[in-house]
């Protein structure tokens, strides 16, 4: 059974520009979250997305945004892009969401760097 | 609102050393508590989790307790080898009480010498 896949590995962009990140969970997985990794933030949850709605929100301003295909395939998109934005972005699938019993799957994440 | 302690280190141990990471958390529900492990350039694992108080967590030879008197989530493990080298994350995901997703803690650099 293929794992999380995410898309590309890495990126690199300019300040203002935008960016859309890929996340392929696993097969049978109906819920897709998000999550930004930073050395001074640490890992913190961004969304998640279940049969393309978004269920949870983390504390994070409207230029982060998402959705869900009925695939259940997940896009990430960052719009205007800061310096602070430089992060490993890292998805994780479970079957059924959220939830204490629900295993999350994580993705090998994409590193985005802003310049 | 919730929130997940533990040391970052680097830890440094020789290996065959025992290990223990504290972790302790604030939640205002009723927790379940994980143990990731991070490789270098790789996405998080999980490596353990416990659902209610005094359960234990256990895997690949890492243990750890849900001490709900104490509000800890200690990682253990008897005999480090140089390939348990990595990051260790302790996490809680708390429905009860509001979070949404895991929150995790700072991370603990572990490096094992031979």
């Amino acid at each position: 059974k293929a794992g999380v896949t995410q898309t590309p590995r890495y990126l690199i962009k300019t300040r203002g520009q935008q960016v859309t990140l890929s996340c392929s969970p696993i097969s049978g997985h109906r819920s897709v979250s998000w999550y930004q990794q930073t050395p001074g933030q640490g890992l913190q949850f961004l969304f998640e997305y279940f049969s393309e709605t978004q269920r949870n929100k983390g504390n994070f301003p409207g230029r982060f945004s998402g959705r869900q295909f009925s695939n259940s395939r997940s896009e990430m998109n960052v719009s205007t892009l800061e310096l602070g934005d430089s992060a490993l972005y890292l998805c994780a699938s479970s079957l059924v969401g959220q939830g204490a019993r629900n295993e999350q799957f994580f993705g090998p994440g994409t590193r985005l760097t802003v310049l | 609102g919730d929130s997940v302690t533990q040391m970052e280190g680097p830890v440094t141990l020789s290996e065959e050393a025992f290990l223990t990471i504290n972790c302790t958390y604030t939640a205002t529900g009723y927790p379940s508590l994980f143990w990731y492990v991070q490789y270098p350039g790789e996405g998080l694992q999980l490596l353990l989790k416990a659902t209610k108080a005094d359960d234990k967590g256990s895997n690949k030879g890492f243990e750890a307790t849900y001490r709900k008197e104490t509000t800890s989530f200690h990682l253990e493990k008897g005999s480090v080898q140089v390939s348990d080298s990595a990051v260790y994350f302790c996490a809680l995901s708390d429905p009860g009480g509001g979070a949404d997703g895991l929150t995790f803690g700072k991370g603990t650099h572990l490096i094992i010498q031979p």
